[in-house]
């Protein structure tokens, strides 16, 4: 049973640059969520799909944008780079109404140079 | 708007003495409360979560939380350490269950033999 796999693993971009990141959730679940984890911080949170809809978005700029395919895969857009973005980016998913908890990826390693 | 603090930026403990890492909460309503653990270069993987009903959950490799609504604290406990347990633990709250989790800062577990 595959858990929540995230790729790339590592990504080197430059300021001003886009970026697209890509997860696939565990088998079974249906919504998915994203975090940004700067160094030495817990992860904080971006925006949240289900449905292939934005459910609920946290503190970031329309510069993080998302989408959520039917095959319940999701992926992380950040345009216009800036230094600040550089961090390991988290994705997570669970099932709906089932009291599932967050499973976490192994992230992807984002640093704008 | 929810929140959590863990106070402590580091734990030390001996092999085989028991550990607690410590976290307080403040959400306006009742809380969804989980414990992840973190190795480097990993994503995070859930120990044990609170929703409702006894104080004290038990969870995965031997970990167990304390929840006290009136210090609004849920606290990571382990009866004897290992040195495997060496890691980044993170506390987390939610308003709704399935919703967006704040996390605390982290707080590194050094177990030593």
């Amino acid at each position: 049973d595959a858990g929540v796999t995230q790729s790339p693993t590592h990504l080197i971009k430059t300021r001003g640059q886009q970026v697209t990141l890509r997860c696939s959730p565990k088998s079974g679940h249906d919504t998915v969520s994203w975090y940004q984890q700067a160094l030495g911080q817990g992860p904080q949170f971006i925006f949240q799909y289900y449905e292939e809809e934005e459910r609920q978005r946290g503190n970031f700029p329309d510069r993080f944008s998302g989408h959520q395919f039917p095959n319940y895969s999701s992926e992380l857009n950040v345009n216009a780079l800036l230094l600040g973005d550089s961090a390991l980016y988290l994705c997570a998913s669970l099932r709906q109404s089932y009291n599932s908890p967050l499973h976490f990826g192994n992230g992807t390693r984002l640093t704008v140079t | 708007a929810q929140s959590v603090a863990q106070p402590e930026d580091q734990v030390n403990v001996a092999e085989g003495n028991p550990l607690t890492v410590k976290c307080t909460y403040s959400v306006s309503g009742n809380p969804y409360l989980f414990w992840y653990v973190q190795y480097p270069n990993r994503g995070l993987q859930f120990l044990l979560k609170y929703i409702t009903g006894d104080n004290l959950v038990k969870g995965s490799y031997g970990f167990e939380a304390e929840f006290n609504k009136s210090q609004t604290s849920f606290h990571l406990k382990k009866p004897s350490a290992l040195v495997s347990d060496s890691a980044l633990y993170f506390c987390a709250v939610g308003e709704e269950y399935g919703n967006k989790l704040v996390f605390g800062a982290g707080t590194i577990l050094r177990v030593k033999s």
